[in-house]
């Protein structure tokens, strides 16, 4: 069955400091991956989607980027964390162009500081 | 792009009574509609999902119906209970595009 890890689960970070949140999926090959941030009490805004290694599209302008190393595993990163970076992340996994469900992670909890 | 609205932001019930949450889409390209709960700190999770040529579906207490005229779906809860107390999210997909969430229902069932 196909699982995905998400980590760590809470992080506390400083301002200024880098981030580096990571995402990996397993049973499955050639997964569609997002990454979602969901601001307190607020819906799920779509930071960056991926259809294969080395592909990413950003939704929207920010102070955060996107990797896709390998297959099956899904990176997001800041030079410098700003506040307004604190949230709730999740990574998120569906089959390529098949009409089915995109499974979640169990999300990091950011504050910064 | 894909837009989709949901309604109402917040939902309170008394237990047993039923819940509906509606949600409305703009482009008539969509093909998947799901819905997620999420409990706090936690994850969405997928409790029920229509495709585009079923109008309706039902999974024990939960039934989503669709309308593809009129480009809404929405969720039904009967008979709820207080575990049912969480945020319910709606979404748009279309093949080989992404997942458009609503903004999210927070349903409170008061015992």
């Amino acid at each position: 069955s196909q699982t995905i890890h998400q980590w760590p689960a809470t992080l506390v970070q400083p301002v200024g400091s880098p981030l580096s949140l990571e995402c990996t999926v397993e049973g499955t090959s050639n997964p569609n991956l997002y990454w979602y941030r969901q601001a307190a009490g607020r819906g799920l805004q779509l930071l960056f989607y991926s259809v294969g290694i080395g592909q990413i599209s950003s939704e929207v302008p920010q102070n955060l980027s996107a990797s896709r190393p390998q297959d099956r595993q899904f990176i997001l990163s800041s030079k410098k964390l700003l506040l307004s970076d604190s949230g709730f992340y999740l990574c998120a996994w569906s089959v390529l162009f098949a009409n089915t469900e995109a499974f979640f992670g169990q999300g990091t909890r950011l504050t910064v500081v | 792009g894909e837009n989709v609205e949901q309604h109402p932001s917040t939902l309170s019930v008394q237990e047993g009574d039923s819940a509906v949450i509606k949600c409305t889409y703009s482009d008539s390209a969509s093909n998947y509609f799901p819905w997620y709960k999420q409990e706090l700190g936690k994850g969405p999770q997928l409790i029920i999902d229509i495709r585009s040529n079923v109008g309706e579906k039902k999974d024990q207490r939960i039934a989503v119906t669709l309308n593809k005229t009129a480009k809404h779906f929405s969720l039904h809860i009967t008979e709820t209970q207080p575990e049912d107390s969480a945020v319910y999210f709606c979404a748009a997909y279309q093949t080989g595009n992404q997942f458009y969430f609503g903004t999210g229902t927070s349903l409170t069932v008061i015992p």
